[in-house]
């Protein structure tokens, strides 16, 4: 079945920093690939999704390339900020048949600190 | 646009007892999801609706979770009797289109605790 592995947390940065947070699936045929991420108190979001192999994601200074030769959909950030303090989950929607489900990682949670 | 409600926002019940969640989509969007957070996981897919029809529920424990969409909108989750292994987060989701590059957007949940 499918599957998502995300490095695990916590990460602690100070701003600023340049931020990995890796993340590898596997599934079969060609899944579409999600970040999610939950700030305090609220729900989950967006962050960014790519639907094809070498698509980049790319959303409020945050980058994802999907790479299927690794099976992978690492999150990137140049420079971080005190409030992209959040829990950030890495997913992949099914490949086929009439259910497009989320499948999620356990997620990181990223402190940033002033 | 109003997002996905839910509520109540928590709720502390003791096991063997029941407890019913509602949500109510962002209009129009014919998918609705609810999945299962527990503690230091990612969400776990309970059940899928496509309008009024069940796409999958493979993953709901159907001996005390029962979930129904009446009229293709508001769907409510039910858990009877509850067991403290429950103790999680409940989140619904709708997305407008059922295909594999949809957004799902999130509810903030509802935070069930068993004593």
């Amino acid at each position: 079945g499918n599957s998502v592995t995300q490095m695990e947390g916590p990460v602690t940065l100070s701003e600023e920093a340049f931020l990995t947070i890796n993340c590898t699936y596997t599934a079969t045929g060609y899944p579409s690939l999600f970040w999610y991420v939950q700030y305090p108190g609220e729900g989950l979001q967006l962050l960014l999704k790519a639907t094809k192999a070498d698509d980049k994601g790319s959303n409020k200074g945050f980058e994802a390339t999907y790479r299927k030769e690794t099976t992978s959909f690492h999150l990137e950030k140049g420079s971080v900020q005190v409030s992209d303090s959040a829990v950030y989950f890495c997913a992949l929607s099914g490949s086929g048949g009439s259910n497009y489900k989320l499948t999620f990682g356990k997620g990181t949670l990223l402190t940033v600190n002033p | 646009e109003a997002g996905v409600a839910q509520s109540p926002r928590y709720k502390i019940i003791e096991k063997r007892q029941s407890v019913a969640f509602w949500c109510n989509p962002i209009s129009g969007h014919a998918t609705l999801y609810w999945y299962q957070q527990i503690l230091g996981q990612g969400p776990k897919l309970l059940i899928q609706f496509q309008n009024n029809g069940v796409v999958d529920d493979s993953q709901l424990p159907k001996d005390r979770f029962s979930a129904e969409r009446l009229k293709g909108v508001d769907s409510t989750l039910k858990i009877q009797p509850a067991k403290l292994e429950d103790s999680a987060v409940y989140l619904c989701a709708s997305s407008l289109v059922n295909d594999r590059g949809g957004e799902q957007y999130f509810g903030p949940g509802t935070r069930l605790t068993v004593t």
